[in-house]
C-alpha cells in the first residue's frame, strides 16, 4: 500500500489567484512526480524530482513550478491561475521493489479555474 | 519516442465474465516495463500489474493477468470474474528511463470499463 497524500482534493478558484497543490509521502521515496490529466484523457508528466533540491521539467510544458526542500514533500505552485489550468493534477512517488520501480499515485487534485 | 495505444475507448462486460483490455506499444529500447493502472471515478490511480520486457512468464496478480506478446508488441490486461467494483478507467503505461535514474511513465488514452449485472 502506498501512503501518498494530496490536498486539496478539489479546488475552485478565480483567475489570477496564486495556488499551491500539496503532495506528501511517508514512504521515504526519493523520486516524486507531477502529472496533469484532462478529463477522460491520458496523463502527462509535467515535473519530477530525484531527491531534495532536485527538480526537472517533464514532457508537457507547464506554467507551474515545484520545489523539493524535504524528501516527503513536493508542492506544485501556480503563481497566477488561468482557466487553461483547469485539470486534474496527480502526484506520484517511486521506489524500486521486486526488481522494478513502481510509481504510486496520490488521490489527485481536481482544479477548476473560473 | 515511446508510444502506447489503447484502441478501445469503452468496454462492457457482464459480472463474473472475463474481459480483455487491449494495449499495444512502440519502443526502440530493448529494456522496458509495462504497467496497468485502474482509475475509478474518484480519480486516484491504482497500480494493478507490471510486466518487464525480459520476464519469461506473463505477470499475474489475483484476478489480473497480463497477456504479453513481445513480438506483437502487445500487453493486454485480462480481468477474470469481473465484479461491479471493476468499473473504472484502465490505463496502460510504459516505463521510460529519464536522466538521473528516475522513470517516466508514458500513458495510453485509457479504456473505460463498465461491468453490468
Amino acid at each position: 500500500e502506498a501512503d501518498i497524500y494530496q490536498t486539496p482534493r478539489y479546488l475552485v478558484i478565480g483567475t489570477g489567484k496564486k495556488i499551491t497543490l500539496e503532495c506528501s509521502q511517508t514512504m521515504g521515496h526519493d523520486k516524486m512526480y507531477w502529472y496533469q490529466q484532462d478529463p477522460g484523457m491520458e496523463l502527462h508528466l509535467i515535473h519530477y524530482s530525484y531527491g531534495v533540491n532536485s527538480t526537472e521539467k517533464g514532457d508537457l510544458s507547464s506554467e507551474s513550478t515545484v520545489s523539493r526542500i524535504r524528501t516527503e514533500h513536493f508542492p506544485l505552485t501556480l503563481e497566477s491561475a488561468r482557466p487553461s489550468h483547469t485539470s486534474q493534477y496527480l502526484c506520484a512517488s517511486s521506489a524500486r521493489g521486486r526488481g522494478l520501480e513502481t510509481q504510486y499515485f496520490g488521490p489527485g487534485t481536481r482544479l477548476l479555474v473560473l | 519516442a515511446q508510444k502506447i495505444t489503447q484502441t478501445q475507448p469503452g468496454m462492457f462486460v457482464q459480472e463474473k465474465e472475463a474481459v480483455t483490455l487491449d494495449c499495444t506499444y512502440d519502443t526502440s529500447d530493448p529494456s522496458y516495463g509495462l504497467f496497468w493502472y485502474k482509475q475509478p471515478s474518484s480519480g486516484e490511480m491504482i497500480f494493478l500489474i507490471y510486466q518487464g520486457s525480459y520476464d519469461q512468464q506473463n505477470a499475474t496478480e489475483g484476478r489480473y493477468s497480463l497477456n504479453f506478446q513481445k513480438a506483437r508488441k502487445s500487453a493486454n490486461l485480462v480481468i477474470s470474474a469481473s465484479q461491479l467494483g471493476d468499473s473504472a478507467m484502465y490505463f496502460c503505461a510504459m516505463r521510460e528511463a529519464i536522466t538521473g535514474g528516475g522513470n517516466k511513465l508514458t500513458f495510453g488514452t485509457g479504456t473505460q470499463l463498465k461491468v453490468e449485472l
